[in-house]
Parts: structure tokens; sequence; C-alpha cells
């Protein structure tokens, strides 16, 4: 079955310090890749997306994500947290014809 | 240019009412998506119009339903509401049919309330 996993649901990161959020997909090829940001009360806005080419892929606000093909991984990086990158984030596959499949989100919490 | 718009923001409604719900997707988009979130969890894909037509549909029962317009604004309607509605419901845009490559971006949602 397609499926979409986000491992930790809550991670609390000091400012300045580095983010890693993980995501693991299930598919038998390799799927279109992306990471939203929610802020509360607030839509998703696109940090960034993978369809093929480089397996590391440039966002906005500083993010980073690496596609390993091997892991069935996308995991979202960030060299250095700032406090408004306090929010939720979600990892989203298409597997078919524009049908966005999310996972169950990692709220990021970031102290002083 | 304006990006996805949504209306209302907020809607408060009773078991068994009928709800509807707007988007106005960004300009130059044709494609509209609709998404329900329910409280800490991720969005689920209700349905998507295309050319005035669902092309894809969720795992959601047929009290949901939607329309596009020619202008491309969509409608998510919602009969015989359900105290299991309540949640944020986001519209999506995007631009043709390419099979999924086209990025999608979201409006603000909409949320609904069911007492």
């Amino acid at each position: 079955a397609q499926s979409v996993t986000q491992p930790d649901i809550h991670i609390t990161v000091s400012e300045g310090a580095s983010l890693e959020l993980r995501c693991n997909y299930s598919y038998g090829a390799t799927p279109y890749l992306f990471w939203y940001v929610q802020s509360p009360g607030q839509g998703l806005q696109l940090l960034l997306k993978y369809f093929s080419g480089d397996t590391l892929v440039q966002g906005i606000k500083g993010f980073e994500a690496e596609f390993k093909r091997s892991q069935s991984s996308f995991n979202l990086r960030k060299p250095s947290v700032h406090w408004s990158d306090a929010a939720e984030y979600f990892c989203a596959v298409v597997f078919s014809w524009g049908k966005l499949q999310f996972g169950a989100g990692t709220q990021v919490v970031v102290t002083p | 240019d304006a990006g996805v718009t949504q209306s209302p923001t907020h809607l408060i409604k009773t078991r068994g009412q009928q709800v509807t719900l707007r988007c106005s997707p960004k300009s130059g988009h044709d494609t509209v998506s609709w998404y329900q979130q329910a409280l800490g969890q991720g969005p689920q894909f209700i349905f998507q119009y295309y050319e005035e037509e669902e092309r894809q549909r969720g795992n959601f029962p047929d009290r949901f339903s939607g329309h596009q317009f020619p202008n491309y604004s969509s409608e998510l309607n919602v009969n015989a509401l359900l105290l299991g509605d309540s949640a944020l419901y986001l519209c999506a845009s995007s631009l043709g049919a390419s099979g999924g490559q086209e990025t999608q971006y979201f409006g603000p949602g909409t949320r609904l309330l069911v007492l």
C-alpha cells in the first residue's frame, strides 16, 4: 500500500541549532515529493519539491531536503533554526494524478 | 497577483445541516483540489476538479460533493453534517493536467465547526 510516514510527532530544538525532519514513503516507484509548512491558523506553504534529477533540493527559508531512493526517504534539513521556524511541517507525496497524500506532520518547537 | 482565496474563514453549523465552502484559485490556475484537515492530523484529499469535472476522488462519502465553474472557482458542499466533519477545509490550486508534477498552492482554509 502507498503510504507516507513522518516518524517524529514533535521535535524541540534550540534556536541556532540544526534541524532534521524525517519522511519515509512506501511506493513501487519514485513519487513526486514535497515539504510544506503550516503556521498556526494558516494554510500550507510549499518549502521545496523533488521530481527528478539532483537528489539534494534547495528550498525557501534556508531549507533543503535530500532524496534517498535506497531508503525511500526525503528528509528536510536546516543548518541553523530561527524562532520563526516554529510550525508544523508536512511531508507530502503524489502517487497518482495530483492527489497529494500527506504525512501526519511534525510539530517543531524552537526554544531560546 | 492574488493567491488562493477561500470563504468564509470560519463557520458554525449544527448536525444535519448543509454547508457550502468557496474557493478562488490563484490567477492562471485551472485545477482545484480540496482537502480536509482534522485537528492534529495531516490534510486528507477529498477531490480534484479540472475542466469543470471531478477528476480524482479520495475516500470520502457522497455527502461531500463539489463543483467547478467556468472561471475555475470551485465550491465544496457537505450535506447532512456530522460532528466528525468539524475540520479545516483547505483548497489548493494548480495549473494543468500533467499527472502530478504541478505544484499545488493552498489557501488559508475554512474552519468548520459542527455542533
